[in-house]
């Protein structure tokens, strides 16, 4: 099983309306998971992370984290043309100095 | 302006070359990373340093090799030896080594592609 999963898509969501973006992940022991996008052609960028339980919000983009499931989502609100991008989903494993990332999930916002 | 350049951005190689990708960082990061990515393809990690010295195997060292001689420069050099070298290579760096927080700074990649 691999450390981080993630669809690779592509999702396509229309303009104005609720991307949700899921990620799975192996290792129980993980406390700190991320959330990057990646435009095409160019490098991550980190835009949410999170820690705890439940979710965290940072303007139209929130950020979900279910331990017992072994889940992290990530939900962008009033999507834009702009946030099509690849989604790369990672986290820290639990004793290593590294993070994983998970396949990427492309999202396509259509005006 | 603090950030992380790498160089060269478009390199060709002809296959049984090695050639060397630079990494330059004035950030004052302690740690270092290099991925490769593939087309449709995750970051996998090659290699990583957590201090000035020292340097780790990731997930796919066979067929590179890297160097951190001082705390600002990390080149990786793909050799001979790696069979499938033509990629998209990403250098990163975190402000600590050995607490990672998660947030990486990368550069702007270097594509290789072998002839």
């Amino acid at each position: 099983q691999k450390e981080v999963e993630q669809n690779s898509g592509p999702l396509s969501v229309p303009e104005g309306a609720i991307a949700s973006l899921n990620c799975t992940y192996s290792d129980r022991g993980s406390q700190s998971f991320f959330w990057y996008r990646q435009y095409s052609g160019k490098s991550p960028e980190l835009i949410m992370f999170i820690y705890s339980n439940g979710d965290k919000e940072d303007g139209r983009f929130t950020a979900q984290l279910n331990k017992a499931s072994q889940y992290v989502s990530l939900l962008i609100r009033d999507s834009q043309p702009s946030d099509s991008a690849t989604y790369l989903c990672a986290l820290i494993i639990q004793g290593a100095q590294k993070l994983v990332f998970g396949q990427g999930t492309r999202l396509t916002i259509n005006p | 302006d603090g950030g992380i350049t790498q160089s060269p951005k478009y390199l060709f190689r002809k296959e049984g070359q090695n050639v060397t990708l630079s990494c330059e960082q004035n950030l004052n990061h302690d740690a270092m990373y290099w991925y490769r990515q593939d087309p449709g393809q995750g970051l996998r990690l090659i290699y990583y340093s957590q201090i000035v010295n020292d340097f780790q195997k990731g997930d796919i060292a066979e067929g590179y090799s890297v160097s951190r001689e001082k705390k600002e420069s990390f080149p990786l050099t793909v050799t001979s030896a790696q069979k499938n070298p033509t990629a998209f290579y990403l250098c990163a760096s975190s402000i600590y080594g050995t607490h990672p927080t998660g947030e990486l700074f990368f550069g702007e990649g270097s594509r290789l592609t072998v002839l």
